[in-house]
């Protein structure tokens, strides 16, 4: 039972460039999140989702897209990185009303 | 929608002293009010939680306690060892609605041996 797992851990990347970022979970959970942190701010949640196939805007959504085609998966996309994205992204999963179960994070700089 | 406000946002204690972190939150419906530990370079992790049926929780050195009228909720943990040091955030859900949490910002408990 690995829990929650990002790929990749660490990645640089240019502005302009695209890159997604995969989360797995081996809990059968129905909720998946992604947020970002930096410093002072705390997590804020870009999208979420409730269920295979769904997806909402959090409070931190604009030049992110994600999806959900399987129910363990849910990848965060950035068509266009921008250095403002620089940040340690992490994804989490839960059955809704309990914990929140989060992986390891994954840390990105866009210069 | 819900706002939760966490202070302080950094807090130092020496070993063996008590350290208390506070959470207010705005939503009346909110119920579900978890805390987690971040230690340097590692995902957030449950240390403990509470609903809004009951008004304290201890686990061995930590204790949560809730006033739902005055809507606040505190972490409480003493013996403070150097291994408590890490990153401590609050947070606020409910089982009625989307069930989203809402997280506060952080605190930074530091312990110097």
């Amino acid at each position: 039972n690995a829990g929650v797992t990002q790929t990749p851990k660490f990645r640089v990347l240019k502005t302009g460039q695209s890159m997604t970022l995969l989360c797995a979970q081996d809990m059968n959970h129905e909720y998946m999140y992604w947020y970002r942190q930096d410093p002072g701010m705390g997590l804020r949640l870009i999208h979420y989702s409730v269920g295979e196939g769904t997806t909402a805007k959090g409070e931190v959504p604009d030049g992110y897209n994600v999806s959900r085609l399987k129910k363990q998966n849910f990848l965060l996309g950035l068509e266009s990185a921008a250095p403002s994205q620089t940040s340690v992204y992490f994804c989490a999963s839960n059955v809704g009303y309990y914990e929140q179960y989060f992986g390891p994070g994954t840390r990105l700089t866009v210069t | 929608g819900e706002n939760v406000e966490q202070h302080p946002s950094t807090l130092s204690v020496q070993e063996g002293d008590s350290a208390v972190i506070k959470c207010t939150y705005s939503d009346s419906a909110s119920n579900y009010f978890p805390w987690y530990k971040q230690e340097l370079g590692k995902g957030p992790q449950l240390i403990i939680d509470i609903r809004s049926n009951v008004g304290e929780k201890k686990d061995q050195r930590i204790a949560v306690t809730l006033n739902k009228t005055a809507k606040h909720f505190s972490l409480h943990i003493t013996e403070t060892q150097p291994e408590d040091s890490a990153v401590y955030f609050c947070a606020a859900s409910q089982s009625g609605g989307s069930y989203i949490p809402t997280f506060g910002r952080g605190t930074s408990l530091i312990v110097h041996p």
